[in-house]
């Protein structure tokens, strides 16, 4: 089993739609928990960053954190093409221990 | 946008060759990192630095090298290519702020390919 799950789907969506991306993962270490978005041949930039259990909003991004289920989700309201991109979860036990990676959600906004 | 900087952005080369990618980031950041990513797959670390004069094996072993004479640099070298180590490589940087994790911030990576 892997340390973290993560639907590498495509997920296609009209203009204007909620998206829900999840992730689910096995160590119960994992602190830190990060989104990033990664546009078609660019490097991954960070979107959010949340710490244990709850939930952190930026603008129409919304990243929730359930540690007792291991699970953690980003929503994002109103959805515009610009979204468009792949989606990755990253977790960490936190200070100097590197990340590890979810292998990406495809994401589609379509107009 | 994160100052770091990955050259080439594009590799065609044959069997065998020798090349080495470079990174370069400007944001005076002590750790350092190499992963390969694959189209959908996860990123898989490959070598990475605490500072000058530091490297590690990350857990993919990808029958590369580093170095890390200058903090700003962080070269990537195969000694012979081979067709298997076809795949986008991404550099990435970090440092430990407020939030007491560490912050990557990734480079525009290079797409190899070996024929």
């Amino acid at each position: 089993q892997k340390e973290v799950e993560q639907d590498p789907g495509p997920l296609s969506v009209p203009e204007g739609a909620i998206v829900s991306l999840n992730c689910t993962y096995s160590n119960s270490a994992f602190q830190y928990f990060m989104w990033y978005r990664q546009y078609s041949r660019k490097g991954p930039e960070l979107l959010m960053y949340t710490y244990s259990s709850g939930n952190k909003e930026d603008g129409r991004f919304t990243a929730q954190v359930d540690k007792s289920s291991k699970y953690i989700s980003l929503f994002i309201r109103d959805s515009q093409p610009s979204d468009s991109a792949t989606y990755l979860c990253a977790m960490s036990a936190g200070g100097s221990y590197i990340p590890t990676f979810g292998r990406g959600t495809s994401l589609i906004v379509h107009p | 946008e994160a100052d770091i900087y990955q050259t080439p952005r594009y590799l065609v080369i044959g069997t065998g060759k020798k090349i080495t990618l470079e990174c370069s980031q400007t944001m005076g950041h002590d750790k350092m990192y190499w992963y390969q990513q694959d189209p959908g797959m996860e990123l898989h670390l490959i070598h990475y630095s605490y500072g000058v004069n530091s490297t590690e094996k990350g857990d993919l072993s990808s029958e590369s090298t580093v170095s890390r004479i200058r903090t700003e640099h962080f070269p990537l070298t195969l000694e012979s290519a081979r067709p298997s180590h076809t795949s986008q490589y991404l550099c990435a940087s970090s440092y430990l702020g407020r939030t007491d994790q560490e912050t990557q911030y990734f480079g525009p990576g290079t797409r190899l390919l070996v024929l």
